[in-house]
């Protein structure tokens, strides 16, 4: 069975600190999608990213990047200089590649104050 | 491109009472999922369908269930509504070649006295 944990519930930092959502998975298999979900107040899910395993490479857009670790099975989302419009909760989920469903962690709810 | 569409978007029951959600796509895609979601639970799979006329139990399918009569359409229904089924359901779909990405709605929100 696959699970997905988001340690954190609840992060509220000011505007244009950093700030970085961790996210554990646990598969058991060897092929896997990761995912970063933003769901803003508005409720719609919003795709940010999706990470194959075979990929570790770190990625980076705008003021998004993900850090993907295989040896520690995490996939961290990091915000650089958080923005009140960065207010949301942030979902991290997985997919195994040869299975049907994508599995979601409990999200983090982001307040980010002006 | 309408993509994922639920109705109703909100509809409030009371405690016993029967109703159908319905979730159409536009996309042609295979498999299609319903979701809730509860505060600090994520989003928790009920049932999903990898097919038209095929349908499969997810993590929380008590209490619900589900038909894929037409490839484009997946209903859910609740039999029977309680207190406990209060939540904002997700409809979303993908294509056969599992790309990862789901393509969800906008969610349904159900409140039931």
């Amino acid at each position: 069975a696959q699970k997905v944990t988001q340690a954190q519930t609840e992060i509220s930092v000011v505007e244009k600190e950093d700030v970085t959502l961790d996210c554990v998975y646990e598969t058991r298999d060897t092929t896997y999608y990761l995912f970063w979900y933003k769901q803003p107040p508005s409720g719609e899910l919003v795709f940010l990213i999706r990470r194959n395993s075979f990929d570790e490479q770190n990625e980076i857009s705008g003021r998004y990047s993900w850090n993907f670790q295989k040896s520690t099975s995490s996939f961290n989302f990091t915000i650089t200089a958080s923005q009140v419009v960065d207010s949301a909760v942030y979902f991290c989920a997985l997919s195994e590649i040869a299975g049907n469903m994508l599995t979601f962690g409990g999200g983090t709810r982001l307040m980010v104050k002006p | 491109n309408a993509g994922v569409t639920q109705t109703p978007k909100f509809r409030v029951l009371k405690t016993g009472q029967s109703m159908t959600l319905l979730c159409a796509q536009d996309m042609n895609h295979e498999y299609m999922y319903w979701y809730r979601q509860d505060p600090g639970m994520g989003l928790r799979l009920i049932h999903y369908s990898v097919g038209e006329g095929t349908t499969a139990k997810g993590e929380v399918p008590d209490g619900y269930n589900v038909s894929r009569l037409k490839k484009q359409n997946f209903l859910l229904g609740l039999e029977s509504a309680a207190p406990s089924q209060t939540s904002v359901y997700f409809c979303a779909s993908r294509p056969r070649v599992n790309t990862g990405e789901l393509f969800f709605g906008e969610g349904s929100r159900l409140t039931v006295l």
